[in-house]
């Protein structure tokens, strides 16, 4: 298996815009979790899914963000409209029930201008 | 909700030094897992313990699940420049709706002088 794979790794984008993250989760983990990563924050707990319902989506900063599992092999991550303050590393990590070792994807760098 | 204190936040050393950083939790875990991350990537499982007062070695690392259930240690001993990058200390909860998610630390930036 290649891993979790995000795309796209690097994302420059004005204030206002949509921005979609995506990511593909490694094959059979039943749990997907997207994480946020900022230099202040260090790395914090968006929201996670569950066989592709979401469990818990308490880390969600605002109504600006939402993110979906349409199916087992691919989820996102949207912000609308994007603000400065959402420029942050975010990363997409898949786990096996039973199992203890979260893979992470290599992330996708969000610069928000 | 669950905080965990991860310390020193960063730590300059010589190449053949041993390092310790540590991490505290207000409240309890049933896992403590210890995670490396190197620049432009995404953190890597370094060690994982599951039982109170469990000590684990993973090569020259050593990681230690405390008694309490609250706070865990990660020793390197004799440091290679490769060592560099960002660590980790996380806790997860085995049961209920909260299977699999990770609590982290701030983390302790390493950096090991050739």
């Amino acid at each position: 298996d290649a891993g979790v794979i995000q795309s796209p790794r690097h994302e420059v984008t004005e204030m206002g815009q949509e921005v979609t993250l995506r990511c593909k989760p490694i094959s059979g983990h039943d749990y997907l979790f997207w994480y946020r990563q900022t230099m202040m924050r260090g790395l914090e707990l968006l929201i996670y899914f569950n066989n592709n319902v979401p469990i818990d989506d308490s880390g969600m900063p605002e109504d600006r963000f939402s993110a979906k599992m349409p199916n087992a092999s691919f989820s996102t991550l949207k912000i609308q409209p994007s603000e400065p303050r959402d420029s942050a590393v975010y990363f997409c990590a898949t786990l096996d029930r039973g199992g203890t070792e979260a893979f992470f994807g290599q992330g996708t760098r969000l610069t928000v201008v | 909700g669950q905080q965990l204190n991860q310390s020193p936040q960063s730590m300059f050393i010589q190449e053949g030094e041993d390092v310790s950083m540590n991490c505290t939790s207000s409240s309890i875990f049933n896992t403590w897992l210890w995670y490396k991350q190197d620049p432009g990537e995404g953190p890597v499982l370094l060690i994982a313990l599951y039982k109170a007062g469990e000590l684990t070695s993973n090569g020259r690392l050593t990681a230690q699940f405390g008694i309490t259930r609250k706070d865990s240690f990660l020793n390197i001993s004799a440091s290679i420049p490769s060592d560099v990058g960002i660590y980790f200390c996380a806790g997860q909860n085995a049961g209920g709706t909260s299977y699999g998610k990770l609590t982290f630390g701030q983390g302790t930036i390493l950096t090991v002088h050739p």
